[in-house]
């Protein structure tokens, strides 16, 4: 069965310190893998993607996700956290089943929170 | 570029009632997607559409809910008659779709409430 799998419901982080919301995959074939951010009373917004390529993905306001196929990983980091990066984030794959539209399999989410 | 589009933002109806939801997707865009959030079961996607065919409504809760694409720039989803238990907020997204752009674009969400 193709899921993503974020183990933590919740990230607390310090303000300037690095941060990462982990993401596990499990796909058959080669992953497609994305992260959104979704802020609060907002719809959820691309952040980025992995296809193929670079393991080291960037992506907008500084996020960026490391593709790790031995460990079936594809954590989202940023070297440092601000204030305004708490929200909800859900990592997601393609589902391969779907040949002929992009649906995508979602995560449960991670509350990221960032104190000051 | 407009984004997805969705309206009402805010929808208060009472039980029984039907309500209709409305997006535009991102233009050029050829799959549409609608989902469902809420705090206990979280995202879950009801329906979506490849050139507006629906392909897979096996996300579609009951047979109270329906959804309809005429045409490439709209898209509704029904629900009649309405019961409290799908307050909730409703998010449609569209993608681009074909090889590498499977990325989806989400709208601001109807935040539906039944009373």
């Amino acid at each position: 069965a193709q899921s993503v799998a974020q183990p933590e419901d919740q990230v607390n982080v310090a303000e300037g310190n690095p941060l990462t919301v982990k993401c596990t995959y499990s796909v058959s074939g080669n992953p497609y893998l994305f992260w959104y951010v979704q802020y609060p009373n907002r719809g959820l917004q691309f952040l980025l993607k992995y296809i193929t390529g670079d393991n080291l993905v960037k992506g907008s306001y500084g996020f960026e996700a490391e593709f790790n196929k031995s460990q079936t990983s594809f954590h989202l980091k940023k070297p440092s956290a601000l204030v305004s990066d708490s929200a909800l984030y859900f990592c997601a794959v393609r589902d391969q089943r779907s040949s002929s539209a992009s649906k995508i399999i979602f995560g449960s989410g991670t509350r990221l929170s960032i104190r000051p | 570029d407009a984004g997805v589009i969705q309206s009402p933002r805010h929808e208060v109806t009472e039980m029984g009632q039907e309500v209709t939801l409305r997006c535009k997707p991102i233009s050029g865009h050829n799959s549409l997607f609608w989902y469902r959030q809420t705090m206990m079961r979280g995202l879950e996607l009801l329906i979506y559409f490849n050139n507006n065919v629906p392909i897979d409504d096996s996300g579609m809760p009951e047979d109270r809910f329906s959804a309809k694409m005429p045409n490439a720039s709209f898209s509704t989803l029904k629900i009649q008659p309405s019961e409290p238990r799908d307050s909730a907020v409703y998010f449609c997204a569209s993608s681009l779709g074909g090889t590498l752009s499977y990325e989806q674009y989400f709208g601001p969400g109807t935040r539906l409430t039944v009373t």
